[in-house]
């Protein structure tokens, strides 16, 4: 069982360039999600789809788009990359409602921005 | 903004021992309490999730929830080597649109 997958794991962009980062998973989740982790900052919701068809912003979207693409996928676009956005980037999904809302990761995505 | 709140730490404690791990959050209205540990260079994982007021245990694990006083701990009984890593304090809340919030994390080392 694979969980959450997001590719890629390593990527190296110049300032202004745009890329996807790609998520999905395979336990049939409502609720997906995209953080990112900076050191002291913890883990900040840039955006989150709480089910299939709906996405809305967390605490830090500026300069992020998302696409829930399907029930399993859920990606996060930069449009034009910035030093700023250097950061570490983690997919996550949750199955949603009262008793089954455990959030599991993905194995991250490290992004520097040159 | 919900706030989740965590002692950064660093906290050491010889192997064997007790290590003590608090988080307070801001929400009264919380459902759910999670907490995480993440090695360096890796993704959180889940080490216990607690729903009710109390103690739940799983090996050398207990987690403890008072939603009166808005706290939850995580107490690692026998602490190894392995346990040295960062504990994330996590609170969930599923009328939100089954939101998360996280605290910054709690960097423990257990020496040998």
């Amino acid at each position: 069982n694979a969980g959450v997958t997001q590719t890629p794991k390593f990527q190296v962009l110049k300032t202004g360039q745009s890329m996807t980062l790609q998520c999905a998973q395979d336990m049939n989740h409502n609720s997906m999600y995209w953080y990112r982790q900076d050191p002291g900052m913890g883990l900040r919701l840039i955006y989150y789809s709480a089910s299939e068809g709906t996405t809305d912003k967390g605490e830090v979207p500026n300069g992020y788009n998302v696409s829930r693409l399907n029930k399993r996928e859920f990606s996060l676009r930069l449009e034009s990359a910035a030093p700023s956005q250097t950061s570490v980037y983690f997919c996550a999904s949750s199955e949603g409602g009262i008793s089954g809302n455990t959030i599991y990761f993905g194995e991250g995505s490290w992004l520097t921005v040159v | 903004q919900k706030e989740v709140e965590q002692n950064s730490g660093p906290l050491s404690v010889p192997e064997g021992a007790i290590a003590s791990l608090n988080c307070t959050y801001s929400d009264r209205v919380s459902q759910s309490f999670f907490w995480y540990r993440q090695y360096s260079g890796k993704s959180p994982e889940l080490i216990m999730s607690i729903y009710s007021n109390g103690d739940k245990e799983d090996g050398r694990f207990t987690a403890q929830l008072n939603k009166a006083s808005q706290y939850v701990s995580l107490l690692i009984r026998d602490s190894q080597p392995s346990d040295s890593a960062t504990y994330l304090c996590a609170v969930g809340e599923w009328y939100t649109g089954n939101q998360f919030y996280f605290g910054t994390g709690t960097s423990l080392t257990v020496i040998p």
